[in-house]
């Protein structure tokens, strides 16, 4: 394992409110992605980041935001949480071999549940 | 687009049933494909791959052959076990050099004693 720790496991937070999860890694993989996880719609990718500060949005990125200060660290912000965004939140990271090269495989952290009321 | 379509479960066997997950793509160019288990509580990972057409990838008894003419990366095993209950998902790699994975639905097996 890719040793990912996601941080809080579990949250319930209120509709207006901001809210921040957290993503540490200690392989030093160069990818960090955010997904959601939905009944209905599998993952979906949120954000992800290529490198320290630079990052880049997924298909559904409305209403979130990231940042990447360190390569170990990846945080996913909801400015006002929306119970829309009530979800499981996955983590993961991956090093392709190259620019250019099929990211051929990713690790998972296990999972921030989400609760927005 | 590129996108994976795989089909609805939930999919509820009885142990050492044979198991079939479909799984079909659509992309432009030749992506490489992947099958991710997740296991209750846990993260997804990584089942087996096939980089290009013909290819099988194998683990843990699951095979899935990348077919170019049918566009399908179809899951089975031949003998399933409680312990294989779990989310299954299909995924591509996006031809020319991709670090985003697209995701098919995800379907649920429950293996009964």
């Amino acid at each position: 394992d890719a040793g990912i720790t996601q941080s809080p496991r579990h949250k319930v937070t209120e509709t207006g409110t901001p809210v921040t999860l957290r993503c540490h890694q200690t392989e030093n993989h160069r990818y960090m992605y955010w997904y959601r996880q939905d009944p209905g719609h599998g993952l979906r990718l949120i954000h992800y980041s290529y490198g320290v500060k630079d990052t880049d949005k997924g298909e559904v990125s409305d209403g979130y935001s990231v940042s990447r200060s360190k390569t170990e660290d990846f945080l996913l912000t909801l400015e006002s949480a929306t119970s829309s965004q009530t979800s499981v939140y996955f983590c993961a990271t991956s090093n392709p071999a190259g620019r250019g090269a099929t990211n051929e495989k990713l690790f998972f952290g296990s999972g921030t549940q989400l609760s927005v009321l | 687009g590129n996108s994976v379509t795989q089909m609805e479960g939930p999919v509820t066997l009885s142990e050492e049933a044979f198991l079939t997950i479909n799984c079909t793509y659509t992309a432009t160019g030749y992506p490489s494909l992947f099958w991710y288990v997740q296991y209750p509580g846990e993260g997804l990972q990584l089942l087996l791959k096939a980089t290009k057409a013909d290819d099988k990838g194998s683990n843990k008894g699951f095979e899935a052959t990348y077919r170019k003419e049918t566009t399908s990366f179809h899951l089975e095993k031949g003998s399933v076990q409680v312990s294989d209950s779990a989310v299954y998902f299909c995924a591509l790699s996006r031809p020319g050099g991709s670090e985003k994975l697209v995701f098919g639905k995800g379907t649920k097996l429950t293996v009964n004693p």
